[in-house]
């Protein structure tokens, strides 16, 4: 059973679409997270949800709207999408002072 | 503000000899302290993590980290290396029960035959 989950696994598109990456996690955590991963590696976090409510919004242009219908599901929605936007983003799941599980990541690259 | 420092960006070893990956934090307090690994295409997988108690911690895969107030340090030991063993490596702090985890910048392995 995958225990976070993450569509599309690759996402290939040109600048100026509008895309979503979709998270689901079936651990029955509380809390969900938004990472982006550059080239270099550095994982920057973008948004934390509890409880289906915004928690962490670190300074990430507003292009990006995260939305969580339930606490199982945090979905990322990108407008405009500009060539910078393109790295692999990671959905991840806590519960209270656990330590976080991650999906496999969505590639996304912007032409 | 909170930070965490892995002061190496590459590490390469031999297979079979040792290996101690560094992590430094910046906190008032004792915050939870995580390693994950990615192997290359994958997402993190938790190694180990410390909370408190034993400041010597076993995790998966053979690897261990200890915890050391004193420098600040939560480093990655492993006694003998595999050539599996080659990935990007991450340290991770949150503090206390705070959301938020801190990731370090991450240190890639990688094993000579």
């Amino acid at each position: 059973d995958t225990a976070v989950s993450q569509t599309p696994k690759y996402l290939v598109t040109q600048m100026g679409n509008d895309k979503s990456i979709k998270c689901e996690q079936n651990l029955g955590h509380d809390t969900m997270y938004w990472y982006k991963q550059d080239s270099k590696k550095f994982l920057k976090i973008m948004f934390s949800y509890n409880n289906k409510e915004l928690i962490i919004n670190e300074t990430v242009p507003n292009r990006f709207s995260p939305k969580s219908p339930d606490k199982a599901h945090l979905n990322l929605h990108i407008n405009s999408l500009e060539l910078g936007d393109s790295a692999v983003y990671f959905c991840a799941s806590r519960q209270a002072e656990g330590e976080q599980f991650f999906g496999p990541g969505t590639r996304l690259t912007v032409l | 503000a909170q930070s965490v420092t892995q002061p190496d960006i590459h590490i390469t070893v031999s297979e079979g000899a040792s290996l101690e990956l560094r992590c430094n934090y910046s906190y008032g307090a004792t915050p939870y302290l995580f390693w994950y690994v990615q192997s290359p295409g994958q997402g993190l997988q938790l190694l180990l993590k410390y909370f408190s108690g034993d400041t010597l911690v076993q995790g998966i895969k053979g690897f261990e980290a200890e915890f050391k107030r004193s420098q600040s340090s939560f480093n990655l030991r492993k006694p003998s290396v595999h050539w599996s063993d080659a990935a990007e490596y991450f340290c991770a702090v949150a503090p206390g029960g705070d959301d938020k985890i801190i990731f370090g910048k991450g240190t890639r392995l990688h094993i000579l035959p």
